[in-house]
């Protein structure tokens, strides 16, 4: 079956980096695309970016250029999701989800998450 | 990119329809049929209900429906139960390799 597994919860000081890892497995890891999704606690769901597994490009939410960056590891199929310049702001619970099949026309483009991660928090305070 | 509008919160009664509202623009709800939606339980990831507008992924209940109207998508749920008690949340592909989600909408079945 499906499933994607995150890293554990993190406790960061202003300023620090996270690094949230998203193992998947079930499923040829680079045939979909994965996204990254946060919820700040009692607050809703923020797109982050999308990471295409073959090739490795990415496209970030323009409120997190410069400070967000994904990558992946086809040998271990893990995508991880890296957020610098940390603030207050940013304690949240990070997701990653799976999209579309690359080779779906336009998939890139379909907010299609069907399976999710089982969420990271992430805790920012001095 | 601004979040979807959707109302913060929706009720009905056991058996009873209830319909969420999504709206955007013409750049991204309008402009596209990518139009997904998402039930989220407390302390739980967000499931999908409805991708591409209309289309129900397997195992989803065929009383869950979606549908768009211009800049406004709708998520219907046609005869509520208990379990249908979660936050709702739309979202839609916004161009430029974006993605954009709404506010959320909690239901609550009375």
């Amino acid at each position: 079956q499906v499933q994607l597994v995150q890293s554990g919860a993190e406790v960061k000081k202003p300023g620090a980096s996270m690094n949230v890892s998203c193992k998947a497995s079930g499923y040829t890891f680079t045939s979909c695309y994965i996204h990254w999704v946060r919820q700040a606690p009692g607050q809703g769901l923020e797109w982050m970016g999308i990471i295409n597994p073959i090739g490795g490009s990415t496209s970030y939410a323009q409120k997190l250029q410069g400070r967000v960056t994904m990558t992946r590891d086809t040998s271990t199929s893990t995508v991880y999701m890296e957020l610098s310049s940390l603030k207050s702001e940013d304690t949240a619970v990070y997701y990653c989800a799976r999209g579309p099949n690359y080779y779906e026309s336009s998939g890139y483009r379909k907010p299609n998450f069907d399976y999710w991660g089982q969420g990271t928090l992430v805790t920012v305070s001095s | 990119q601004s979040a979807l509008t959707q109302p913060p919160s929706a009720s009905g009664s056991p058996g009873q329809p209830v319909t969420i509202s999504c709206t955007g623009t013409s750049s991204d709800v309008g402009g596209y049929n990518y139009v997904s939606w998402y039930q989220q339980h407390p302390g739980k990831a967000p499931k999908l209900m409805i991708y591409e507008v209309t289309k129900r992924p397997s195992g989803v209940p065929d009383r869950f429906s979606g549908s768009k109207s211009g800049n406004t998508a709708s998520l219907t749920v046609s005869g509520l139960q208990a379990e249908d008690e979660a936050d709702y949340y739309c979202s839609s592909y916004a161009g430029s390799n974006n993605v954009v989600f709404g506010g959320g909408t909690k239901l609550t079945v009375l």
